[in-house]
């Protein structure tokens, strides 16, 4: 069975300065896809960014992006010149192809300081 | 803007009420997921339905009980719930493409607490 791990908890960062988000995955599976989704406290998820795991290519969004290492199982998300909308719950996700179920680590806390 | 929409944004029900919870979605969607979500903790998937059928139940108790009248509307049907039942549900929906490149949009829930 597929697993998402997210290690920290909760992740502090300073107004402008940039913050990675740590996520590790394991699968036995060749085609999937991988999320972070933001969840602000009033609830709604967004999605942030996708990566498909047949590019090699990390995905950019603006001042977010990815450093996907497919071999290592890794998928982290970094985020440039933090600003305080940037605080959330944030969710790295799984999604095997084929299927309708995304499996979602347990959430990192990211608290933005003026 | 929420493009899935959810109601009552709250809900405060007795053990042996009936109530039931609504999702809609107007974007052409034809995958539509329950996910119940407990504080600080992330999303579990508990229903979804593709071109409404439905295709996963995962193991969910027979109290909540699904049905997807057509393809913009999504219900939870809830009787006989338990206080460990309390928690936010949230609706979500996607294009019915099971490569999954399709992102879910989801709405901000219904707050269920159990008395």
């Amino acid at each position: 069975a597929q697993t998402v791990t997210q290690s920290q908890p909760e992740m502090s960062v300073q107004e402008a300065e940039t913050v990675t988000l740590s996520c590790t995955y394991d699968t036995s599976e060749s085609d999937y896809y991988l999320f972070w989704y933001k969840q602000p406290p009033s609830r709604q998820m967004i999605l942030v960014i996708r990566q498909e795991a047949y590019k090699q290519q990390n995905a950019t969004e603006n001042r977010f992006s990815v450093n996907f290492q497919k071999a290592a199982k890794s998928f982290s998300l970094k985020i440039s010149d933090s600003q305080l909308g940037d605080a959330a719950m944030y969710f790295c996700a799984y999604y095997t192809s084929g299927t309708y179920k995304y499996i979602f680590g347990t959430g990192t806390r990211l608290k933005v300081l003026a | 803007d929420t493009e899935v929409t959810q109601t009552p944004k709250h809900l405060v029900m007795g053990m042996t009420n009936k109530k039931s919870l609504k999702c809609e979605q107007h974007m052409g969607h034809r995958a539509m997921y329950w996910y119940k979500q407990k504080a600080k903790k992330p999303p579990e998937l508990m229903f979804v339905y593709s071109y409404e059928k439905l295709s996963i139940n995962e193991s969910v108790p027979s109290r909540f009980s699904p049905e997807c009248p057509n393809s913009s509307l999504l219900n939870l049907h809830l009787h006989a719930l338990q206080p460990e039942d309390s928690a936010l549900y949230l609706c979500a929906s996607s294009q019915a493409s099971k490569k999954g490149n399709q992102p879910q949009h989801f709405g901000d829930g219904t707050r269920l607490s159990i008395l």
